[in-house]
């Protein structure tokens, strides 16, 4: 257990569904991210939060759209998805306050998109 | 080309040492990190290196950073069947927290 939990860990939808993953982090961290992890591209940051205000978005596209409402939860709301978009979404969180910056991941939420 | 490269596959026999290499490009890093994520889990920090620093030990563990050619290595003794997973090297620098992933070498360990 590395004091971050996502939900579901799995999660199967259609192109015309919206869905949400969730993340909580039990660790007292201040940042948290949002990871795509496919098999054929490095891991992907996509959204990153510090004190829960939005300070980098990987030019990724609008249909996954972050929520950070306070330091300990992330959402990623899905809606209109494509194929391409099946992967791993990985959840981390950190204490980002100085240059050492170890990330605690979840286990993640494996998504197939139909 | 990517920031962070690694090999992607590693295949050793078990007991054998394996060695895992890094190449970054951004000269300022300093702070320089291996990650481990095993089947159905995230990843989780394995060790790390400052960038002042040249080598790292830690029990069966060996990091060698080589700051000149911009190269890491991270060298497991006595590799077991339970180190096959994906080992993830990753740095940040100075002006950054945000640390640069590579893609992860699939280390194999068999009989």
């Amino acid at each position: 257990e590395t004091g971050v939990t996502q939900t579901p860990r799995h999660l199967v939808m259609g192109m015309t569904n919206k869905k949400s993953l969730k993340c909580e982090q039990h660790l007292g961290h201040n940042a948290m991210y949002w990871y795509k992890q496919s098999a054929k591209k490095p891991l992907e940051l996509m959204f990153v939060y510090s004190l829960e205000e939005r300070v980098e978005n990987n030019s990724v596209p609008s249909r996954f759209s972050p929520e950070c409402p306070n330091s300990s939860h992330l959402f990623l709301h899905l809606h209109t998805l494509q194929p391409e978009d099946s992967a791993l979404y990985l959840c981390a969180s950190s204490q980002a306050q100085s240059s050492y910056n170890e990330q605690f991941f979840g286990p993640g939420t494996r998504l197939t998109v139909l | 080309g990517e920031d962070v490269e690694q090999s992607l596959f590693l295949s050793v026999r078990e007991g054998d040492s394996s060695v895992i290499n890094c190449t970054y490009t951004d000269s300022s890093s300093t702070y320089l990190y291996w990650y481990k994520q095993e089947p159905g889990a995230g990843l989780q920090l394995l060790t790390y290196i400052f960038s002042n620093m040249d080598m790292k030990q830690d029990q069966r563990l060996t990091v060698l950073l080589n700051k000149k050619d911009k190269h890491l290595s991270l060298r497991i003794a006595d590799t077991q069947t339970g180190d096959s997973a994906i080992y993830f090297c990753a740095e940040n620098s100075g002006g950054s927290y945000i640390p640069t992933f590579g893609r992860g070498t699939s280390l194999i360990v068999h009989p």
